[in-house]
């Protein structure tokens, strides 16, 4: 079955700083790869989604993901970071046709002003 | 466009009981997962549903069921409440499935006591 490892349950950043959350996956087959957000007492955001097409994917609120089928990551980026990223951001994992997304333990991010 | 709906937001139970919750997908969508999420395991599936069909089922005792409406509306079910089911029950919906990602409910906060 298909999982993800997400590194760090924990990332600080400053303000303006890069973010970099790490995900790496597991899978026999080709991979769907995703990333959500969220914050406290909310339900999961999608922030964006790879399905085969082109490796680096653009989400939103300026976070980008690039898919390294070499190295089975899919690390998540910001060029600067904003009070307002602050929450808790998970990897998922599917695989075609299965329907059973796997989520990482998530990574809570804490921006400092 | 109204999002995916949970109710309640709420619950609180006793030991024994059983409990239904609700979800209204978005509309149009015809897939419905489930997940519990709990500080200890993070993010778990339990089952997802289209066109009133269980597709896929997670690791989950037999007391957690599910079903879906003609009208993609999905209830799920735990019978003889646990202590450990204590949880953010999140409700997912996508058009079809993994492939086009989840939008979540707010979730419905289930304590046993």
């Amino acid at each position: 079955a298909q999982s993800v490892t997400q590194l760090g349950s924990h990332v600080s950043v400053s303000e303006g700083a890069l973010v970099l959350l790490r995900c790496n996956y597991s899978s026999s087959v080709p991979p769907y790869l995703f990333w959500y957000v969220q914050y406290p007492n909310q339900g999961l955001q999608l922030l964006l989604k790879y399905t085969s097409a082109a490796t680096l994917v653009k989400g939103i609120n300026g976070f980008e993901a690039e898919f390294k089928k070499s190295e089975t990551s899919f690390h998540l980026t910001k060029p600067s970071a904003h009070m307002s990223d602050a929450a808790e951001y998970f990897c998922a994992v599917s695989v075609r046709d299965n329907n059973d997304m796997r989520f990482g333990a998530g990574t809570r991010l804490t921006v400092k002003p | 466009k109204a999002g995916v709906t949970q109710t309640p937001r709420y619950l609180i139970k006793t030991r024994g009981q059983q409990v239904t919750l609700s979800c209204s997908p978005i509309s149009g969508h015809r897939s419905v997962s489930w997940y519990q999420q709990t500080p200890g395991q993070g993010l778990q599936f339990l089952f997802e549903y289209f066109s009133e069909t269980q597709r896929n089922k997670g690791n989950f005792p037999g007391r957690f069921s599910g079903r879906q409406f003609s009208n993609s509306r999905s209830e799920m079910n735990v019978s003889t409440l646990e202590l450990g089911d204590s949880a953010l029950y999140l409700c997912a919906s996508s058009l079809q499935g993994d492939a086009y990602g989840y939008t979540f409910g707010s979730g419905t906060r289930l304590t046993v006591v």
